[in-house]
């Protein structure tokens, strides 16, 4: 049982570059979240989904794509990478809202010069 | 401005001494209040969840507790070990979670 699983760890691209970060949980849980965390900040939510098929945007939208096909599966897409897009990425899982626990996965670290 | 304010931003204790880490909100109305520890390198693992109607609640030396009328949490962290080292977040449950900056904390020998 692997939990929340993210890659790759590290990643250094080029401005107008575009890449996937890759996210997968084994849990079967129906609430999957991105999140960005800058420095001196909270945790910003970019986007998420309630199910297979669900998306919708969070607080921080803009420059990022993502789908859900499956219930395992929620990649977060780069779609031209800018500097300001230099941070730190976290998957979260939930079986539902209210008082269940968010479980993150372990972080891609993003760097773009 | 931030809707989750936490003091101090960061803090060394000594091994085995008890600290008390705050978190100030504006979320409102919200359903509950969360504190994460962040190891370094890793993604945020949940301590505590207090429903609005909760006061307190306890995982092993951490005890958080909640005043919703004057709309303050604390983390209670009692003879802390080096394995403490970590940020501490607190996070409000309105239709969203909403995350505040952290507390660093680093415990030394």
């Amino acid at each position: 049982n692997a939990g929340v699983t993210q890659t790759p760890k590290f990643q250094v691209l080029k401005t107008g570059q575009s890449m996937t970060l890759q996210c997968a949980q084994d849990m079967n849980h129906e609430y999957m979240s991105w999140y960005r965390q800058d420095p001196g900040m909270g945790l910003r939510l970019i986007h998420y989904s309630v199910g297979a098929g669900i998306t919708d945007q969070g607080e921080v939208p803009n420059g990022y794509n993502v789908s859900r096909s499956t219930t395992e599966d929620f990649p977060l897409r780069l779609l031209s990478a800018a500097p300001s897009q230099t941070s730190v990425y976290f998957c979260a899982t939930t079986p539902g809202t209210g008082e269940h626990e968010q479980y993150f996965g372990p972080g891609t670290r993003l760097t773009v010069t | 401005k931030n809707q989750v304010e936490q003091s101090p931003q960061s803090l060394i204790i000594l091994e085995g001494k008890n600290c008390t880490l705050q978190c100030n909100y504006t979320v409102s109305p919200f359903s509950n209040l969360r504190w994460y520890k962040q190891d370094t390198g890793r993604g945020p693992v949940s301590l505590t969840i207090m429903t609005f109607s909760e006061n307190t609640k306890s995982n092993g030396r951490y005890t958080a507790t909640l005043d919703a009328d004057t709309k303050q949490s604390s983390l209670h962290i009692t003879a802390s070990q080096l394995s403490d080292s970590a940020s501490y977040i607190c996070v409000v449950r309105r239709d969203k979670l909403v995350f505040g900056a952290g507390t660093i904390l680093r415990v030394k020998s």
